[in-house]
């Protein structure tokens, strides 16, 4: 079936740094998300971008948080700066339509030491 | 917040028999799907259901959005049926999809 690629798998960063977790979505999906996911805990909606804006955000998606999908790239999120309630695995989605059948990579496992 | 009240959180089966997974929702969703966790820990979309039934194999979903509720049905459970399922559900108008905590399910022989 359709593929969601996450790069990195595993990142580890001290905390202040900056750190961007990298989606590669599927090829003709218009609608992408983050989620986080705290060992243990649920799975947390972060944002959903379309069209190269932010369509809705959680209150967990912070102000040093930042979404883009550079000319149909990469779709990334960037942390700047860390902190170390960031630790977490980070999972991206898409899909075609909005909030309709999402597809997931498999994680990126974020450590902020 | 919208909330998804997932039950059961974990959930033991033998081999062949069945059971059910449940989500309630707290306000009017205009869908839901059903993931399982696999392996590589990726979640993998069962069903996408915005009303009525969906069956595929061993599994039916069911999604009530009046009643604010979804279903998931297993049927015959098998080994490799072991894993973590959820359920996630958006409002109409919305644009974020809210996930239920989880069902462990266990399948042994």
């Amino acid at each position: 079936g359709p593929k969601v690629l996450q790069i990195p798998s595993h990142q580890i960063i001290d905390m202040g740094q900056m750190v961007t977790l990298n989606c590669d979505p599927v090829s003709n999906h218009l609608y992408f998300y983050w989620y986080k996911q705290i060992l243990g805990q649920q799975m947390e909606f972060l944002v959903n971008f379309y069209n190269g804006k932010v369509m809705e955000k959680s209150k967990l998606f912070k102000d040093q948080f930042s979404v883009e999908r550079p000319d149909g790239s990469y779709f990334t999120l960037k942390i700047q700066p860390t902190a170390l309630e960031d630790s977490a695995v980070y999972f991206c989605a898409s899909s075609l339509l909005s909030a309709e059948t999402l597809y997931f990579g498999s994680g990126t496992r974020l450590t902020v030491l | 917040g919208d909330q998804v009240e997932q039950s059961p959180s974990a959930l033991s089966l033998h081999e062949g028999t069945g059971s059910a997974l449940r989500c309630n929702f707290t306000t009017t969703m205009r869908a839901v799907q059903w993931f399982r966790k696999n392996s590589r820990g990726s979640l993998i979309n069962l069903f996408y259901l915005a009303s009525g039934t969906k069956e595929n194999g061993r599994l039916k979903s069911a999604f009530d959005s009046k009643e604010r509720y979804s279903t998931l049905h297993i049927r015959d459970a098998q080994l490799e049926d072991s894993g973590t399922y959820f359920c996630a559900a958006d409002r109409t108008g919305g644009y974020k999809v809210v996930f239920g905590s989880g069902t462990r399910l266990l399948v042994s022989p």
